[in-house]
């Protein structure tokens, strides 16, 4: 079963208005981190924003900030007063239980493009 | 300039070469990572190295072969490779927090673009 799905593959969105990238997830443990990354056509993963499952609040980082619902299971990312430079793809990943060092758990990502 | 830097960007390779990738982090961070990104599939860990100490070998065949000769440095030998292992690698590095429920931000590089003829 996948651990986190994104169900959108592609999006288009209007220059300046909000976009909101859906990512749901299946964990059966308690500590967790759930992270966004953006990945441009040139291939580099950039991270974006981060959320602990301990966290009371919403994180957020600048126009982007993540809706996370825990008892959903639902950690979608927000950006607000989107720009041309905000199309890329767009990935959700999870990493189950804090400390050392352990891979993340990618989703397969949602394609943005905004239009002018 | 990015934190992790990847060379090559492009590698084109016959299946009986032998080739490296390398990765060389900028950020003083204690443990890198190996990725492969194929088309349609979402990102697959491959190897993790915490302190040069390899931690985790994600069920990699073995013409792959990981080397952290220091915590800057991460290499991936590659030899005998198949037509399905053309993908993006991308080498990613963290600095990893000991104990507790403390989460490490990982950073990647711009990843080698790999195909296997």
């Amino acid at each position: 079963a996948q651990k986190i799905t994104q169900t959108q593959p592609g999006m288009f969105v209007q220059e300046k208005e909000a976009v909101t990238l859906d990512c749901t997830y299946d964990t059966s443990d308690q500590s967790y981190g759930l992270f966004w990354y953006k990945q441009p056509s040139s291939g580099e993963m950039i991270f974006l924003i981060y959320q602990g499952s301990y966290d009371e609040q919403n994180a957020t980082e600048g126009r982007y900030s993540l809706n996370f619902q825990k008892a959903r299971k639902s950690a979608n990312l927000v950006i607000s007063a989107s720009q041309l430079g905000d199309s890329a793809m767009y990935f959700c990943a999870m990493r189950e239980s804090g400390g050392g060092a352990d891979g993340l758990t990618f989703g397969k990502g949602t394609h943005l493009i905004i239009q002018p | 300039e990015t934190g992790v830097t990847q060379t090559p960007r492009h590698l084109v390779m016959g299946m009986t070469n032998k080739k490296s990738l390398k990765c060389e982090q900028h950020l003083g961070h204690n443990a890198m990572y190996w990725y492969k990104q194929s088309a349609k599939k979402p990102l697959e860990l491959m190897f993790v190295y915490n302190f040069k100490e390899q931690t985790e070998n994600n069920s990699v065949p073995s013409r792959f072969s990981p080397e952290c000769p220091n915590s800057s440095h991460l290499f991936l030998h590659l030899h005998t490779l198949q037509p399905e292992d053309s993908a993006l690698y991308l080498c990613a590095s963290s600095q990893a927090v000991a104990g507790g429920h403390g989460w490490d931000i990982q950073y990647f590089g711009a990843g080698t673009r790999l195909s296997v003829l």
